[in-house]
């Protein structure tokens, strides 16, 4: 099982508020990932990071932030909470493999989020 | 661009029966792939991948995977399924060099009955 630790695992709020999605990895690994998934639905890339202080978007547009101020950390932020981000969260991490580009992701346990 | 497709949304099979998950991709140039399985309220766990050489790749839990380049496939496979088989299985796909951008098909729901 993969050292990497997703709070709250689940999350009901109301429309408007600010929430902050917690991911942990204790695994000293460079890169990190958050995807959005909807039930029993394929994975989109929203952000990620190859170290500290670097962050890009991913493929899907998303309302979201992230910051890497710590290695092991690397929460996504939400300013304003909508009906439309309900889905679950997914944190990933991984290190950098001798062929570049073969790298495993370690996945956390996920966030699921819905916003009333 | 790079995109993978796994045409079933559920795979049904019986306990002791063999088992396959189909996968096929398209890129240019030459992929790499992996397959990775979600059990309920979980995160994704990598199963196997493929890099280069060998195009049977031996993964976790009894599964393996065929790359075939002429089909452009990547079809998940295990001898003898187990009810505890049953859950979502993801094929993805990324391309050689810099970020790894890795791109997921929609998952297949394998469903072990009894």
């Amino acid at each position: 099982e993969a050292d990497i630790y997703q709070t709250p695992r689940y999350l009901v709020i109301g429309t408007g508020k600010k929430i902050t999605l917690e991911c942990s990895q204790t695994m000293g690994h460079d890169k990190m990932y958050w995807y959005q998934q909807d039930p029993g639905m394929e994975l989109h890339l929203i952000h990620y990071s190859y170290g500290v202080n670097s962050t890009e978007k991913g493929d899907l547009s998303s309302e979201s932030t992230v910051s890497r101020i710590r290695t092991e950390h690397f929460p996504l932020t939400l300013e304003s909470a909508r009906p439309s981000h309900t889905s679950q969260y997914l944190c990933a991490s991984s290190s950098p493999s001798t062929v570049p580009g073969t790298d495993t992701q370690y996945f956390g346990p996920g966030t699921r989020l819905t916003v009333l | 661009a790079q995109s993978v497709a796994q045409p079933e949304d559920q795979v049904n099979v019986a306990e002791g029966n063999p088992l396959t998950v189909k996968c096929t991709y398209s890129v240019s140039g030459n992929p790499y792939l992996f397959w990775y399985v979600q059990y309920p309220n979980r995160g994704l766990q990598f199963l196997l991948k493929y890099i280069t050489g060998d195009n049977l790749v031996k993964g976790s839990y009894g599964f393996e995977a065929e790359f075939n380049k002429s089909q452009t496939s990547f079809h998940l496979k295990k001898p003898s399924a187990l009810v505890s088989d049953s859950a979502l299985y993801f094929c993805a796909v990324s391309l050689p060099g810099g970020y790894q951008k890795v791109t997921f098909g929609t998952g297949t729901k394998l469903q072990v009955i009894p």
